[in-house]
């Protein structure tokens, strides 16, 4: 069975910095794209970041309103992904949810992490 | 990238069909998926590129797209088939998403 789970959520400054980590369980990610997906409070979902797999070239892709702000990284021989999330905004608020991406769609979740950004 | 509109809700008595829309400029030139979420916890896929179940969901789940507009469709909605429901898509380096409907089933 595939496993996600999030770690490293909780409360940041404007400005500040935090970094997510999603552990993979039940298989290797290896050859698996991994994606960021966050959800607002009373919001809908909302894209974040995708990273392909090194087989792939390992490059990452990122929303409009993170690209420049956020890094994702992955460290396949720990099986986790990593998001980093410099300089947030008040807007980043919401649970941010780990996702593979196997065949095409977002296949496996984790059960999502609540990042904060407040004062 | 795409902007893809779902009704706000939809409502659907036990044991009737519900169909919800999804509406974006030539959808149907894309590959559809769609999630089904429940309160407080993460989506859960339940089409895939526009008609295929993953392992699982039940039959009653069941999607086609076409034209202007994607459609998944629950026969015979049950009581668990509450919460709301989300289309995505990939366009022009993008993940996009439907804005949500919410299905009561009562």
């Amino acid at each position: 069975e595939v496993r996600l789970e999030e770690s490293g959520g909780g409360l940041v400054e404007p400005g500040g910095s935090l970094r997510l980590s999603c552990k993979v369980s039940g298989f290797s990610m290896s050859n698996a794209r991994m994606s960021w997906v966050r959800q607002a409070p009373g919001k809908g979902l909302e894209w974040v970041a995708r990273i392909k797999s090194k087989p792939e070239g390992g490059t990452a892709d990122y929303a409009a309103a993170v690209k420049g702000r956020f890094v994702l990284s992955r460290d396949d021989s720990k099986n986790m992904v990593f998001l980093k999330t410099n300089s947030p905004k008040t807007e980043d608020t919401g649970v941010y949810f780990c996702t593979t991406i196997l065949t095409g769609p977002f296949d496996n979740w984790g059960p999502g992490i609540l990042v904060t950004v407040s004062s | 990238s795409s902007e893809l509109t779902q009704p706000l809700s939809v409502s659907v008595a036990p044991g009737q069909t519900a169909t919800i829309p999804c509406g974006g400029h030539d959808i149907g030139s894309h590959s559809v998926h769609w999630y089904h979420q429940r309160p407080g916890q993460a989506p859960v896929l339940v089409i895939y590129k526009d008609d295929q179940r993953p392992s699982g969901i039940p039959e009653r789940f069941s999607g086609s797209n076409s034209g202007n507009t994607a459609t998944l469709t629950i026969s015979g909605a049950q009581a668990g088939d509450d919460g709301d429901y989300y289309c995505q898509l990939w366009d022009r380096s993008a993940y996009v998403f439907g804005t949500g409907t919410t299905v009561t089933v009562l």
